[in-house]
């Protein structure tokens, strides 16, 4: 059965760090782009970037370049998202997602990140 | 970017009945190449993750019920349900796959009366 599991969300201040990790299963990940997606409370989903099969090269939504890093380590199936200098307005669901040719076909259950005070 | 506008926002239709759900680009999402449009659907329900319904603007995913109908091209794209179900309460997304950066249409929550 495919899995994405996503942990590592909480509460973080702002300008606060914090990284995510999603634990994979059920297909090969090493063989697949990977995305992280976020969703704000009652907004609609926002692509924060991507991650090539091998690691070797990462696209980011251009509103999102300054505050993210997303790296993979294909050994243990684990997508990360590394999130710096935080804002209010990074308080969000974030998704692990499978990305096939740029749609999105396997989401994880979501981990939650509020920033606050 | 390439800005997605969905409508209506919301709708309340009895089961039963036909949905359309409506999706613009702001560019075109047609291929010259392959002739295939870049477009996809989701549905997420209430308290779950988006799930994949549509991609390529028509080819529906694996295990997807045939009552999901996408059509459309270039710039116009709809999501047609046909003979909606109560479980079919959900939100509906648009997300072109054409270039780079994803984005998403504003969503469109379908309830059930």
């Amino acid at each position: 059965e495919l899995q994405l599991v996503e942990s590592g969300g909480g509460l973080v201040q702002p300008g606060g760090s914090l990284k995510l990790s999603c634990v994979t299963s059920g297909f090969t990940f090493r063989d697949y782009w990977m995305s992280w997606v976020r969703q704000a409370p009652g907004k609609t989903m926002e692509w924060i970037g991507d991650i090539k099969p091998d690691g070797s090269n990462t696209n980011y939504a251009p509103s999102m370049k300054n505050g993210f890093t997303i790296s993979r380590d294909n050994a243990k199936s684990i997508l990360f998202l590394q999130m710096s200098n935080v804002r209010s307005d990074y308080t969000a669901t974030y998704y692990c997602v499978r990305d096939y040719g740029g749609y999105l076909d396997a989401w994880g259950q979501g981990a939650s990140v509020t920033v606050s005070s | 970017d390439i800005v997605m506008t969905q409508s209506p926002s919301s709708l309340a239709v009895s089961a039963g009945e036909t949905v359309t759900i409506n999706c613009k680009s702001s560019q075109s999402l047609l291929s010259s190449g392959n002739q295939k449009n870049y477009l996809a659907w989701y549905q997420q329900k209430p308290g779950q993750s988006p799930k994949l319904l549509i991609y390529l603007a028509s080819t529906r995913e694996s295990g997807v019920p045939d009552r999901f109908i996408g059509s459309g091209s270039g710039t116009d794209f709809t999501l047609t349900i046909t003979s909606v179900q109560a479980e079919d309460l959900a939100d509906y997304y648009c997300q072109q796959h054409y270039n780079y950066p994803l984005t998403f249409g504003s969503g469109t929550k379908l309830e059930i009366k």
